[in-house]
């Protein structure tokens, strides 16, 4: 089945730093998306992005599907930024069957 | 909205015994998946349901059941718990995840087995 990593696996930032997330996927997906889990558990939906870049605030994501990796940028990070961010993808086998990668945590400082 | 809930929010099995985490949802969405979470690691499906009456397998099946009688709920059971099931669990619902349409999820249950 599909691989998906996601690096780096831990990063800290202080306050109003930019970072860039990377998710690699080894096989074609038809379907990737970016979830946010806050500290607290709650998991959020960021983006759909199988190819193409989208943006949402201070959050965008460009995904490179002939090269297999999507990236997901924070610029001007906040505390409340905090927590971990998954990659999820699936292809046209089952387009409904998310496979995650292991994240990446994010820890922004005042 | 309620969006997706989920009962209970913790709980303390011992093994051998049985329990169905409930999952329900308030925004007539068709699909619904749940999925566990271990230390450490992304999340795992476990099943999901296209529509009422339709359910399938997903990367982690085993020691669980689901049925999907009403578009609202989605309950999963555990016939016999065992300790390699001690894990988080989230119960999610959305439109059509493969058409891109976003996936609601709920606060989780935090499931022990002793």
């Amino acid at each position: 089945g599909i691989q998906v990593e996601q690096s780096p696996p831990d990063l800290i930032l202080q306050e109003g730093a930019n970072s860039t997330l990377r998710c690699n996927f080894s096989d074609s997906v038809n379907n990737l998306q970016w979830f946010h889990q806050n500290p607290w558990g709650q998991l959020i939906n960021l983006f759909y992005i199988p190819s193409g870049t989208k943006q949402n605030g201070r959050l965008s994501a460009t995904t490179v599907a002939t090269e297999r990796y999507s990236l997901l940028y924070i610029s001007s990070s906040q505390t409340t930024d905090s927590g971990v961010y998954f990659c999820a993808v699936s292809n046209a086998g089952n387009n409904r069957k998310l496979i995650w990668g292991l994240g990446t945590s994010l820890a922004v400082n005042p | 909205n309620a969006g997706v809930t989920q009962t209970p929010k913790f709980q303390v099995l011992k093994t051998g015994q049985s329990m169905t985490l409930q999952c329900a949802q308030d925004m007539n969405h068709e699909y619904m998946s749940w999925y566990r979470q271990d230390p450490g690691m992304g999340l795992r499906l476990i099943h999901y349901s296209v529509g009422a009456g339709i359910t399938d397998q997903g990367e982690v099946p085993n020691g669980y059941n689901v049925s999907r009688s009403t578009t609202e709920d989605f309950p999963l059971r555990l016939l016999s718990a065992a300790p390699s099931q001690t894990s988080v669990y989230f119960c999610a619902s959305s439109l059509d995840p493969g058409g891109g349409f976003r996936q609601y999820f709920g606060p989780g249950t935090r499931l022990t087995v002793t």
